[in-house]
């Protein structure tokens, strides 16, 4: 059984740095064609999709956020940890992590997501 | 970057209704279209993947449609469970997300 958790502050201030961390079971991401992917949905609107890494560690990211998302994996740690520089309370919205499997282009399995609120 | 429009915005549908979202895509995306509905609180759950693919586990009077820069999602009966918020994702080039088409309560 695949699950997903995502972890971090709930509450940065603007400017800061965010980590996030996506601990996975059920899967290797050492295995070819699996990736893991960050999404984020801000509160009312619509899903948006940040960055995605992949078994080969070759890294994909959202061309509108690129310059401030870093996307790494620990494979040994079974972790995905995704940072994003500068932020800003536009950025408050629910990170979730999803896995995404070798035969597929869809996400089919999610982390519950976590709520982070930027504010001074 | 590929753009992601859905309509409509909003539906508003009665139990047992024919449902038909729309897709588009700003350039051609063949069949690389993934489906996913969305309730209140909850993660959202992949319905369809590469434009028609029903994923296990899926109701049949769910199916998916189109290729190139069109595709629809219908529902063929619409039942209680199915009120809630359906987003397409284009995975051709990066990935990008429609803004979503909230199905509710006529």
């Amino acid at each position: 059984q695949i699950t997903l958790k995502e972890s971090g502050p709930t509450l940065v201030k603007p400017t800061q740095t965010l980590t996030l961390t996506c601990t996975f079971s059920g899967f290797s991401l050492s295995t070819s064609g699996v990736g893991v992917g960050w999404i984020r949905q801000p509160p009312g609107k619509a899903l948006e999709w940040l960055a995605l890494i992949y078994w080969d560690d070759d890294k994909r990211y959202s061309p509108s956020l690129k310059s401030r998302l870093t996307i790494t994996k620990d494979t040994s740690k079974n972790q995905v940890v995704l940072t994003m520089t500068n932020m800003d309370p536009v950025d408050t919205a629910t990170y979730s992590c999803a896995h995404r499997g070798g035969l597929r282009g869809g996400f089919d399995i999610w982390g519950q997501g976590t709520v982070v609120t930027v504010s001074s | 970057d590929i753009q992601m429009t859905q309509s409509p915005s909003t539906l508003s549908a009665s139990v047992g209704d024919r449902v038909t979202i729309t897709c588009r895509a700003s350039q051609s995306i063949s069949s690389w279209l993934a489906w996913y509905q969305q309730k209140p609180g909850k993660a959202p759950k992949l319905l369809i993947d590469k434009a028609s693919g029903l994923e296990s586990g899926v109701p049949s009077r769910f199916s998916g449609s189109g290729s190139g820069t069109e595709f629809t999602l219908t529902i063929s009966s619409l039942q209680p469970d199915d009120f809630a918020t359906y987003y397409c994702q284009q995975y051709n080039s990066l990935l990008t997300f429609g803004g979503g088409t909230k199905v509710e309560i006529k």
